[in-house]
């Protein structure tokens, strides 16, 4: 498994301001990912952040609302851009670690935007 | 197409009894299958998966799950519930070797009471 942090774990903000999240990995790992947790709803994927190039985004996502930096293997940061109340969710990173391809999380990301 | 379903949005249940959360996929072909757990103000932990081999499948916590081929289903059951197992509870399904593409449930609230 692995040891994923998150900063920060929760803020709050006015709307047309932007946030940028952090994760963290205590080991090296090829895959990582950001999901969206909308109130009351499940997970969503947003992009596959990618090593060295450009993340990879899902339908209904673009670079210039959520960028995605990965600089090194055990790190990588989302940015959530000129925000809406409807921004407003968990954001979680998550990493493929491990010989048998699971997917494991970080503690999420509480954002309440104003 | 693929998609998960969790018939039960939310489940109250006595501490001490036993619970089963129900799990429905549709998929094109046997994919790997999860379970993973939310507490309140938490990210997701992983309880279990399945990849192949015996379908009867242990987790942490005292959790279980049972893949079952011709109904397409992977619920989650333990015999004896405890109070801090409340919870939301969300199953995935994901790709052969690829589960960078999970596709979750909308997840199943439990409550417990005394």
């Amino acid at each position: 498994s692995a040891v994923i942090s998150q900063k920060p774990s929760r803020d709050i903000c006015q709307r047309g301001t932007s946030l940028t999240i952090q994760c963290q990995v205590d080991s090296q790992v090829t895959m990582m990912f950001w999901y969206r947790q909308q109130p009351g709803q499940s997970l969503t994927l947003i992009a596959t952040a990618n090593q060295g190039s450009e993340a990879t985004y899902e339908s209904g996502f673009v670079i210039d609302k959520f960028p995605i930096s990965r600089p090194n293997l055990t790190f990588s940061t989302l940015t959530v851009s000129n925000m809406s109340p409807e921004d407003s969710s968990i954001y979680l990173c998550s990493v493929i670690t491990g010989v048998q391809e699971t997917q494991y999380f970080g503690p999420g990301t509480r954002l309440l935007v104003l | 197409a693929q998609s998960v379903t969790q018939p039960d949005i939310h489940i109250t249940v006595s501490e001490g009894a036993s619970l089963e959360l129900r799990c429905n996929y549709s998929y094109g072909a046997t994919p790997y299958l999860f379970w993973y757990v939310q507490s309140p103000g938490q990210g997701l932990q992983l309880l279990l998966k399945y990849f192949s081999g015996d379908t009867l499948v242990q987790g942490i916590k005292g959790f279980e799950a049972e893949f079952k081929r011709s109904q397409s289903s992977f619920n989650l059951r333990k015999p004896s519930v405890h109070w801090s197992d409340a919870a939301e509870y969300f199953c995935a399904v994901g790709p052969p070797y690829n589960t960078d593409k999970l596709i979750f449930g909308t997840g199943t609230r439990l409550q417990v009471f005394p």
